[in-house]
């Protein structure tokens, strides 16, 4: 069963503004990661954060977290072209087995140039 | 190329045919994951191995799936008897245990079965 959901389905942004995905889960976490998926490849992974962190940045990228809510977003700021892709946010479930990731169905990214 | 490497990376096969796959993670990682990704969905989890030691299997994994990993090193998944609804993308991931929970996929291999 998928233990998170990302929240639009779809998103369709021109490049140089800013896309926010969300992600609510439903049990408590060691940790979330956002993953990107470009069109039928491997997962790369992006960001993760801790379950007594709140916010993160890496480049582009913001995570917040919010565990007393069970979301967290994922803000990638001035998008490109190449930013186009499936983004997943997976959970590392208290209690299930060490590096077990539940992922959600994603949010596909389109950025226009 | 110091990835993790999947092979085949496309298999058509027809069903009742049984199938094997192959994973080399990346060599420092002794934790290796396998899921598969059906369209429109997130990866599923099906089994995890701790170097050579399979720790967990999902009910995703009927008896006509069978996952090794000799020596902790590379893995495969064989399936069995392939049905039509084994057809997806199959990918496997390696990590670093001890204080990484970061997961480092494969490129994945897909499946149709016809």
């Amino acid at each position: 069963s998928q233990q998170g959901e990302e929240d639009p389905q779809a998103l369709s942004i021109q490049e140089g503004e800013n896309a926010t995905m969300n992600c609510s889960y439903k049990t408590s976490i060691n940790n979330l990661q956002w993953y990107r998926q470009n069109s039928g490849r491997g997962l790369v992974h992006l960001i993760l954060i801790r379950s007594n962190e709140r916010e993160k940045h890496s480049g582009r990228l913001r995570v917040t977290l919010d565990t007393s809510k069970k979301s967290s977003s994922l803000l990638i700021t001035a998008s490109r072209a190449a930013d186009t892709a499936s983004y997943f946010c997976a959970t590392d479930v208290s209690g299930s087995t060490l590096g077990r990731l539940y992922f959600g169905r994603g949010t596909q990214l389109t950025v226009w140039p | 190329d110091t990835g993790v490497s999947q092979d085949p990376r496309h298999k058509i096969t027809k069903r009742g045919q049984n199938v094997t796959f192959r994973c080399d993670p990346i060599s420092e990682h002794n934790r290796l994951y396998w899921y598969r990704q059906t369209l429109g969905q997130g990866p599923e989890f099906l089994t995890y191995f701790q170097n050579e030691a399979q720790l967990e299997k999902s009910r995703l994994l009927s008896d006509r799936f069978s996952a090794e990993r000799p020596k902790g090193s590379f893995s495969t998944l064989e399936i069995q008897r392939t049905e039509q609804g084994d057809s997806a993308m199959y990918l496997c991931a390696s990590s670093l245990s001890q204080n990484s929970y970061e997961q480092y996929f494969g490129p994945g291999t897909r499946l149709t079965v016809t």
